[in-house]
């Protein structure tokens, strides 16, 4: 069975910092995974996603992601945090195409001026 | 196109009441999905369907929740009788295939609050 999990329920960054919010998965598959990013009272939107292409993947708003097998990683990040980047964001993993899609538990990032 | 559609956005309802959640995926996406959001579960699929057919409802919590997908524009998911732990927000969500892989376009949400 697919699992998702994600260390730290909310993160807070100042303004310019760093952005690491973690994730680590379980699958029996390769896996797909993604990260989504939800504003307050917003659907979610896709930041990113991994599909055994490259293992550094790149995605909108400057954040990236890599994925570690050996660590069952997938941790996303940003060189420098802006206020606009304050939201819940979600790792997800999927076994294939066109197949569920199972979220961690998400994790709320806030910035502070 | 338009994104995926639902309606209503908000909805407030009292136990008991049948309650039926509408969603218009994104033309030619072949799946269609439906999620619960609560702060106590996070995000949970309920069902998922191909083609209009159901693939995966083993996260329908139980007989009160029913989902149809009639044709390949339109799902519906209803929820008889409502009761007050059924609150939470419901997003609909499609995906295509042959367009855009691995992405799953997700509503706007119903906030649905039983009362």
């Amino acid at each position: 069975a697919q699992s998702v999990t994600q260390l730290g329920s909310h993160v807070s960054v100042s303004e310019g910092a760093l952005v690491l919010l973690r994730c680590n998965y379980s699958s029996s598959v390769p896996p797909y995974l993604f990260w989504y990013v939800q504003y307050p009272n917003q659907g979610l939107q896709l930041l990113l996603k991994y599909t055994s292409a490259a293992t550094l993947v790149k995605g909108i708003n400057g954040f990236e992601a890599e994925f570690k097998k050996s660590e069952t990683s997938f941790h996303l990040t940003k060189p420098s945090a802006h206020m606009s980047d304050a939201a819940e964001y979600f790792c997800a993993v999927s076994e294939r195409q066109g197949g569920k899609l199972i979220f961690g538990q998400g994790t709320e990032l806030s910035v502070k001026p | 196109d338009a994104g995926v559609i639902q309606s209503p956005r908000h909805e407030v309802t009292e136990m008991g009441q049948e309650v039926t959640l509408r969603c218009k995926p994104i033309s030619g996406h072949d799946y269609l999905f439906w999620y619960r959001q609560t702060m106590m579960r996070g995000l949970e699929l309920l069902i998922y369907f191909n083609n209009n057919v159901p693939i995966d409802d083993s996260g329908m919590p139980e007989d009160r929740f029913s989902a149809k997908m009639p044709n390949a524009s339109f799902s519906t998911l209803k929820i008889q009788p409502s009761e007050p732990r059924d609150s939470a927000v419901y997003f609909c969500a499609s995906e295509g295939l042959a367009g855009d892989m691995n992405e799953q376009f997700f509503g706007p949400g119903t906030r649905l609050t039983v009362l």
